[in-house]
């Protein structure tokens, strides 16, 4: 089946640098999605992209719907330590296929 | 506006207990629900989900159940739980017969199975 390959697994960073990860497949997905968990909390969305090549900003948050529709990244300016969690993509093909997630890439700040 | 709520939050339960996790979902009518399982450190496992009441589709063959009795409301049963069981669930909606339209998640039941 569909998988998303998501990188980097983990991430340590000083606080104030930008970071910057991404999700690839071997198949395309009409939808792209990236969410962040808290330790204990459910998924929250935190940028949704529905077109190839669209690029979407949420804050210091900007993500990007690759042109070949296989893979999106997200990238975090000037990181502060609330963007400690655990972000994941995922991708969608059709409004009746399940949306797929990547394993995720847990983000770790230093002080 | 649409809000999700799971309960309990966490919840400890010795190995062959029964088990059962409610979601109920406000503000919306006919959402597709999903259970997930998520083990510690870990991506996420679709369990089950369900585009209408009564209608359930399982994902991975476990000792796990799911039922919608009613329009908003998903729930995860088991008869005898297993040390396996143990995870963090959430439970997901999105909008039925619309487009592609993002899951949104409640805030999750530990379960630690002893």
């Amino acid at each position: 089946g569909q998988q998303l390959n998501q990188s980097p697994q983990s991430m340590f960073i000083q606080e104030g640098e930008d970071v910057s990860m991404n999700c690839t497949s071997s198949s395309i997905f009409n939808t792209w999605l990236w969410y962040k968990q808290d330790p204990g909390e459910g998924p929250v969305l935190l940028i949704a992209l529905y077109k190839a090549g669209e690029l979407t900003s949420n804050g210091r948050l900007t993500a990007q719907f690759g042109i070949t529709r296989k893979d999106s990244f997200l990238n975090i300016s000037a990181s502060i330590p609330s963007d400690v969690g655990i972000y994941f993509c995922a991708g969608q093909l059709d409004r009746d296929d399940k949306i797929i997630f990547g394993k995720g890439t847990r983000l770790h700040i230093l002080p | 506006s649409q809000t999700i709520h799971q309960w309990p939050a966490t919840l400890v339960q010795p190995v062959g207990s029964p088990l059962s996790l409610e979601c109920t979902v406000e503000g919306t009518s006919n959402p597709n629900l999903y259970w997930y399982r998520q083990a510690a450190g870990r991506g996420l496992q679709l369990l089950f989900y369900s585009v209408g009441i009564g209608q359930i589709s399982s994902e991975v063959p476990q000792n796990l159940s799911a039922s919608r009795p009613q329009d908003r409301q998903f729930i995860l049963s088991s008869k005898k739980l297993l040390l396996s069981d143990s995870g963090f669930y959430l439970c997901a909606w999105n909008r039925g017969g619309l487009g592609n339209q993002p899951q949104h998640f409640g805030d999750g039941t530990r379960l630690s199975i002893l």
